[in-house]
């Protein structure tokens, strides 16, 4: 049971818009900030956004990140087939003293 | 441009001890955290712990606490994770990941993985 928790799967059609949520507590997404992060199989995780809505360079402008109170959302618009991936959002836990990640998502492209 | 590279895939046996190392390129490892994280087969990400290289402190995750040791030798810009004890459950892809102070969260930069297999 991870502490932060997605949804296990999502799913969309090329060209629509598809959000996946992380939810915590007070300890970690509700006081600290938060990555997500898209791993393709057989590849080491890409960062995607991190403190909560800034994109790396090079990441499109249809990833898009938002946090309010111990939840958090990452939003892909425009749906592609490669985006079909893994999706795992990530934040310190002030309790744990440690990071922590969410359980992840798997989206799938219809 | 920053890169991470990590040592080769290991086999071992049970009750032994695996370590992994993963050499920072491109800038020096002082300037980062530097992260482990496990992923089983199958399964999602999980945070080992961190080092802090500029003084060597360490935090690890609770599950691996007692059995992992995370040093820095920044005079080789290298890390090294050692894991003990080990046992089939920790049959997995290991990743070393940095994050920029003061970022405690694993960032942009990731190693390509070791896969370690633990079987007798």
């Amino acid at each position: 049971q991870s502490v932060l928790t997605q949804p296990p799967s999502a799913s969309g059609t090329p060209g629509q818009r598809v959000t996946i949520s992380c939810s915590g507590s007070s300890s970690n997404v509700g006081t600290d900030t938060l990555n997500w992060y898209q791993q393709l199989p057989g590849t080491a995780p890409k960062l995607l956004i991190y403190k909560n809505n800034q994109r790396p360079s090079g990441v499109p402008d249809r990833f898009s990140g938002s946090k309010s109170g111990t939840s958090a959302s990452l939003a892909i618009s425009g749906l592609q087939s490669e985006d079909e991936a893994d999706y795992y959002c990530a934040a310190w836990d002030d309790s744990l003293n440690g990071a922590v990640f969410g359980g992840g998502t798997k989206l799938t492209v219809l | 441009e920053v890169q991470l590279g990590q040592s080769g895939a290991e086999v071992k046996r049970p009750g032994s001890t695996v370590t992994i190392s993963c050499k920072v390129s491109g800038d020096t490892l002082r300037d980062y955290y530097l992260h482990w994280v496990q992923q089983s087969p199958g399964k999602g990400l999980e945070w080992m712990g961190l080092i802090d290289p500029e003084d060597g402190e360490t935090f690890y995750a609770e599950k691996f606490q007692g059995r992992v040791n995370i040093i820095a030798d920044t005079s080789r810009d290298t890390a090294y994770m050692e894991l003990s004890s080990l046992r089939s459950e920790d049959t997995a892809v290991y990743f070393c990941a940095i994050s920029e102070r003061p970022a405690v969260v694993p960032g942009e930069y990731w190693g390509q993985g070791t896969v370690v297999t633990v079987s007798s």
